[in-house]
C-alpha cells in the first residue's frame, strides 16, 4: 500500500538549534517527494520536491531534504531553525503519472527562545 | 512561477444551502485538479480527483452527489457542497497539476466552510 509516515506528531526546537523531521514512505513506484508548509489557516506552500538525480535536494527558507532509497526516507533538515518557522510540516509521495499526492500526517514544529 | 488561486478564501453558509469553490491555475493549464478536504490539525485526505473534460474521479467514502466537482477547463475546477450540513464545515484545498513535470503539484490557499 502506498503511504507516508511522518513519526513525529510534535517537535519543539529552540530557536538557532538545527532540525530534522523525518519522513518514511512506502511507494510501488519511483516516487516524486515532496516537503510542504503549513501555517494555522493557509494553504500549503511547497518547500522543495525531489524528482530524480541528487539526493540532497535544496529548498526554500534553508531547507534541505536527502533521498535515501534503501531506508525509503525523505528527511527534511535546516541547520538553525527560526522562530518564523513554526508551523505544519507535510510529506508528501507522488507518482510520475499525475496521480493524486499523498500525504503524511504532519509534523507540528514549535520554536522556543 | 505556477499559481493557483482559490476562492473564497472563507465562507460562511446556511444548512442546506449549497457552496461553490473556484479553483483557477493563473499561468498553467491544470490537465489534472485534486479536491483535499483538511480536518482541524490533520493530514489532508483526498477527495476527487478532476481531468479536464472528463468526470470526476471520487475516493472511497466521498459522496459525489453531495461534492460535485467540475472540471470544464484548462484552468477552473469547482468544488460544490450541496444541501451543506454542519459537519461540512471543513477546510478544502485545492491543487492542480500540470503538462510541465517540473510544476509538480501548486496549491490554493484554501477555504474555510462553516455551515451554521
Amino acid at each position: 500500500a502506498q503511504s507516508v509516515t511522518q513519526p513525529d506528531i510534535h517537535i519543539t526546537v529552540s530557536e538557532g538549534a538545527s532540525l530534522e523531521l523525518r519522513c518514511n514512505y512506502s511507494y510501488g513506484a519511483t516516487p516524486y517527494l515532496f516537503w510542504y508548509v503549513q501555517s494555522p489557516g493557509q494553504g500549503l506552500q511547497l518547500l522543495l520536491k525531489y524528482f530524480s538525480g541528487d539526493t540532497l535536494v535544496q529548498g526554500i527558507k534553508g531547507f534541505e531534504a536527502e533521498f535515501k532509497r534503501s531506508q525509503s526516507s525523505f528527511n527534511l533538515r535546516k541547520p538553525s531553525v527560526h522562530w518564523s518557522d513554526a508551523a505544519e510540516y507535510f510529506c508528501a509521495v507522488g507518482g510520475q503519472a499525475g496521480t493524486a499526492l499523498i500525504f503524511g500526517k504532519g509534523t507540528t514544529l514549535s520554536v522556543s527562545s | 512561477g505556477a499559481v493557483v488561486s482559490q476562492h473564497p478564501s472563507r465562507v460562511i453558509c446556511k444548512s442546506g444551502t449549497s457552496v461553490k469553490i473556484e479553483c483557477r491555475s493563473l499561468d498553467f493549464q491544470a490537465t489534472t485538479m485534486f479536491w483535499y478536504r483538511q480536518f482541524p490539525k490533520q493530514s489532508l485526505m483526498l477527495m476527487a480527483t478532476s481531468n479536464e473534460g472528463s468526470k470526476a474521479t471520487y475516493e472511497q467514502g466521498v459522496e459525489k452527489d453531495k461534492f460535485l466537482i467540475n472540471h470544464a477547463s484548462l484552468t477552473l475546477s469547482t468544488l460544490t457542497v450541496t444541501s451543506a450540513h454542519p459537519e461540512d464545515s471543513s477546510f478544502y484545498i485545492c491543487s492542480a497539476r500540470g503538462t510541465d513535470s517540473n510544476y509538480g503539484y501548486t496549491f490554493g490557499s484554501g477555504t474555510r466552510l462553516t455551515v451554521v
